[in-house]
């Protein structure tokens, strides 16, 4: 399968530091995509990197995609206590835009 | 801003039951998905629906499970007879191409 693997599958830091996040995937893609989940909620789509992309920014988010590795890394600057959330890489390779989540990363921020 | 929205929020049905599961997607959006996650778990795809039709389905979604968009807004997953192991978050999303949108999700319990 393609299935994007997120590490670490946890991560603790505190108010103020940066927060990295990575993925990997084993298949080609079109695009990669973070996506953000908080307890029990819904996912919120975070940003979009093309496979001919190679890094994006929105905001405080951080988004690099090396396709020759098949990895990514999601990087949350200046991390605030509403950052605590689970964040899922998901890939999609097929031209119907169907979506394989990884595992996720568990995000807590502490004031 | 657009956003995807499900009915109910929480399902609650005996084994062996019928559910429907309902969704309206973003209005201009062409390409509609559902996903689960079971408690826990990362989330799964399991249809993609485009032209009216099933574009792409997973292993998931098997003969108990089928798609319908019976108007122009509303998109629902049926699961003939439910089983313990359908417990999960139910997602719908839909995407104009790439980047999905999300549903708030209904959450199935299956006693």
């Amino acid at each position: 399968s393609q299935q994007g693997e997120e590490d670490p599958q946890a991560l603790s830091i505190q108010e103020g530091e940066n927060a990295t996040m990575n993925c990997s995937y084993k298949t080609s893609i079109n695009n990669l995509q973070w996506y953000r989940q908080n307890s029990g909620r819904g996912l919120v789509h975070l940003i979009l990197i093309r496979s001919n992309e190679r890094e994006k920014h929105s905001g405080r988010l951080r988004v690099t995609l090396d396709t020759s590795k098949k990895s990514s890394s999601l990087l949350i600057t200046a991390s605030r206590a509403a950052d605590t959330a689970s964040y899922f890489c998901a890939t999609d390779a097929t031209s119907g835009y169907a979506l394989n989540f990884g595992k996720g990363t568990s995000l807590l921020v502490t004031p | 801003e657009p956003e995807v929205t499900q009915t109910p929020s929480h399902q609650v049905t005996q084994m062996g039951q019928e559910v429907i599961l309902r969704c309206v997607p973003i209005s201009n959006h062409l390409y509609f998905y559902w996903y689960r996650q079971i408690l826990g778990q990362k989330v799964e795809f399991l249809v993609s629906f485009y032209n009216n039709e099933i574009s792409e389905k997973s292993e998931i979604f098997d003969d108990q499970f089928s798609v319908e968009r019976p108007d122009g807004s509303n998109f629902t997953l049926k699961i003939r007879s439910t089983k313990l192991e359908d417990s999960a978050m139910y997602f719908c999303a839909s995407s104009l191409l790439a980047g999905s949108v999300f549903g708030p999700g209904t959450r199935l319990t299956v006693l």
